[in-house]
């Protein structure tokens, strides 16, 4: 069973526009859900996380925002830019034990 | 860079081949990890070493076979190999296993014939 559910697969987004992407869990006991940006022929990288004792968190353009009681959480990035265009990854974890990871979401920011 | 480098870049192997991927951090952690990375499926966590101790392997068959011989790197050893292991792997490292922010390297595509 996958303990983390992504969507969109994909997302085009224009420059300047809102780039919104959902992850959903089961698991309850999950207490920190980053975010990860992966860029073509690159590893992913750490963009923000979240603990669920918040609503909302943000980081520049970038804002999480946590609905603890639907078990939801979401990347919102605003004035999208066409650098943004990248592999976004969500993924929880409990008590700093295995991450588990959304499917990612492709995402492209045309000019 | 994230401090963490993979090599090869690329791999290509017959089923029958032996070939060995290698990691190397540089940010003084204590864990490293190795990842699956396949098309459309959520990355998969396959081995965890703590300072050189393996400490998790999550099913993974034994054509892989992870060392560690030190905390800086990480070899994934690979031996005759099915079509359905082509995937991007992936190493990572941690402060320790219960830090919560990893550091990827670029990965090694490979590819399995």
């Amino acid at each position: 069973q996958q303990q983390v559910k992504q969507s969109p697969q994909s997302l085009i987004v224009q420059k300047g526009g809102i780039s919104i992407i959902n992850c959903a869990y089961e698991n309850t006991a999950f207490d920190y859900f980053p975010w990860y940006q992966q860029f073509p022929g690159k590893g992913p990288a750490l963009l923000i996380a979240i603990r669920p004792d918040v609503s909302e968190k943000k980081e520049g353009r970038f804002t999480i925002s946590f609905n603890k009681s639907a078990k939801q959480f979401s990347l919102h990035i605003m004035d999208s830019q066409p650098g943004d265009s990248a592999t976004y990854f969500c993924a929880a974890s409990m008590a700093g034990n295995q991450f588990y990871f959304g499917t990612g979401t492709s995402l492209t920011v045309i000019p | 860079e994230t401090g963490v480098t993979q090599t090869p870049r690329h791999l290509v192997m017959g089923m029958t081949n032996k070939k060995s991927l290698k990691c190397e951090q540089h940010l003084g952690h204590n864990a490293m990890y190795w990842y699956k990375q396949s098309a459309k499926k959520p990355l998969e966590l396959m081995f965890v070493y703590n300072f050189k101790e393996q400490t998790e392997n999550n099913s993974v068959p034994s054509r892989f076979s992870p060392e560690c011989p030190n905390s800086s790197h990480l070899f994934l050893h690979l031996h005759t190999l099915q079509p359905e292991d082509s995937a991007l792997y992936l190493c990572a490292s941690s402060q320790d296993p219960r830090n919560e922010k990893l550091f990827f390297g670029s990965g090694t595509q490979l590819s399995v014939l």
